[in-house]
């Protein structure tokens, strides 16, 4: 059973198209986020939500939009690619409460933006 | 504003012996630290934590040690297993809950049969 599922795993597109990233998660967590790993490795977060309530927006471009219909997914809707989105994307998930913030990630998306 | 750092991006050990990574932090508000593990192609997957009012917290073959005064901590694997060869990566959290985790760069170990 997967817990943190995404889809796709890769993902290549020419600039300028919209695409979107989906995660769902059956653990029955609350809090669901996205990261974003650059070329220079670093795991950054960009969003997180609480039972379907934005609570972290880490100054990302207003082109990426989450979207959480409901507490077990939340998809990323990205506008207008650019070569500089060319990343690997992961959804994570933890249950609001927990001690240390376990939290348990997808597999990843790959992006690459020609 | 790197606040999590991981200053070897890469280490190698031999089987049986003891693997030390290390992360320095610069946030003194960190509360929570986790280490996180990384196989090619999948995402990181949760391995060990420890708190602020602790200096050590122990898993089977993982330790990780705190040094709250020198912003410090190290993950020590004894004995280190060529399965262990991976990317590393120290993560930091504010507080416990839906708080966001701040990540260091990772360390690749590789352990060699």
């Amino acid at each position: 059973d997967t817990a943190v599922s995404q889809t796709p795993k890769y993902l290549v597109t020419q600039m300028g198209n919209d695409k979107s990233i989906k995660c769902e998660q059956n653990l029955g967590h609350d809090t669901m986020y996205w990261y974003k790993q650059d070329s220079k490795k670093f795991l950054k977060i960009m969003f997180s939500y609480n039972n379907k309530e934005l609570i972290i927006n880490e100054t990302v471009p207003n082109r990426f939009s989450p979207k959480s219909p409901d507490k077990a997914h939340l998809n990323l809707h990205i506008n207008s690619l650019e070569l500089g989105d060319s990343a690997v994307y992961f959804c994570a998930s933890s249950q609001e409460g927990a001690i240390y913030n376990e939290q348990f990630f997808g597999p990843g998306t790959r992006l690459t933006v020609l | 504003d790197q606040q999590v750092k991981q200053n070897s991006p890469s280490l190698s050990v031999q089987e049986g012996r003891i693997s030390i990574l290390n992360c320095d932090y610069t946030n003194s508000m960190f509360d929570y630290f986790l280490w996180y593990k990384k196989y090619p192609a999948e995402g990181p997957t949760f391995l060990i934590s420890i708190s602020s009012i602790k200096d050590k917290n122990e898993d089977g073959r993982f330790t990780v040690f705190l040094n709250k005064s020198a912003k410090h901590l190290s993950l020590h694997i004894v004995p280190s297993q060529p399965g262990d060869s991976a990317v590393y990566f120290c993560a930091a959290s504010t507080q416990g809950g839906s708080e966001k985790l701040v990540f260091g760069k990772g360390t690749k170990l590789t352990v060699n049969p």
